[in-house]
């Protein structure tokens, strides 16, 4: 079956540093993999997704993820973290395989950038 | 605003009656997608249409719930006989036409309370 795990409730990181948001998946087939940002009263919005090529995926707002298959993640990073990253994050896969348009989303990981 | 709408954003129902959301999609979308999500979760799927078509229904969407797409843009969907137990946050997303792995938009979700 299909699944996302994201570890993490909560990550607290200084404006400044980098971050990471971890996110780990199953999948039976090739996973096609997204990340979304939710803000307080705003809907989700689209960050970066893999679907295949280089494992080095850039997003909007300075964003980035990896692909690595043999651990089955796709971690979000940012080199400099900023105030104004603090907001829910989600990862969500689907699963190449499948026939269906559903995809899976983790339970979200809540980023705090303290000044 | 070009974006995905929702009406209505907030809605408090007794429980037993009925309510209807609508959904707004990006204009040149013809995927339309509908979740729910709760508090300290990621948003579980609940219907899927391309164009006017309803292809995918999940196990979650009991007899109660009923989803329309009728002339291929706008979409209702439909809560019979409310329970405290649909009290979420229900999200509408959009993706245009062509691979299966199109980023989805989001709406700004209506928030259901049933007392």
């Amino acid at each position: 079956a299909q699944s996302v795990a994201q570890p993490e409730d909560q990550v607290n990181v200084a404006e400044g540093n980098p971050l990471t948001v971890k996110c780990t998946y199953s999948v039976s087939g090739n996973p096609y993999l997204f990340w979304y940002v939710q803000y307080p009263n705003r809907g989700l919005q689209f960050l970066l997704k893999y679907i295949t090529g280089d494992n080095l995926v850039k997003g909007s707002y300075g964003f980035e993820a990896e692909f690595n298959k043999s651990q089955t993640s796709f971690h979000l990073k940012k080199p400099s973290a900023l105030v104004s990253d603090s907001a829910l994050y989600f990862c969500a896969v689907r699963d190449g395989q499948d026939s269906n348009y559903q995809l899976i989303w983790g339970a979200g990981t809540k980023l705090i950038i303290k000044p | 605003d070009t974006g995905v709408s929702q009406d209505p954003r907030h809605k408090i129902t007794k429980r037993g009656q009925n309510v209807t959301f609508r959904c707004d999609p990006i204009s040149e979308h013809n995927r339309l997608y509908w979740y729910r999500q709760t508090l300290g979760q990621g948003p579980e799927f609940l219907t899927y249409f391309q164009n006017e078509a309803q292809l995918e229904k999940s196990r979650l969407l009991s007899d109660r719930f009923s989803a329309e797409r009728p002339k291929g843009s706008f979409s209702t969907l439909e809560i019979q006989r409310t329970e405290q137990g649909d009290s979420a946050m229900y999200l509408c997303a959009s993706s245009k036409p062509g691979t299966v792995y199109n980023e989805q938009f989001f709406g700004p979700g209506t928030r259901l309370t049933v007392l």
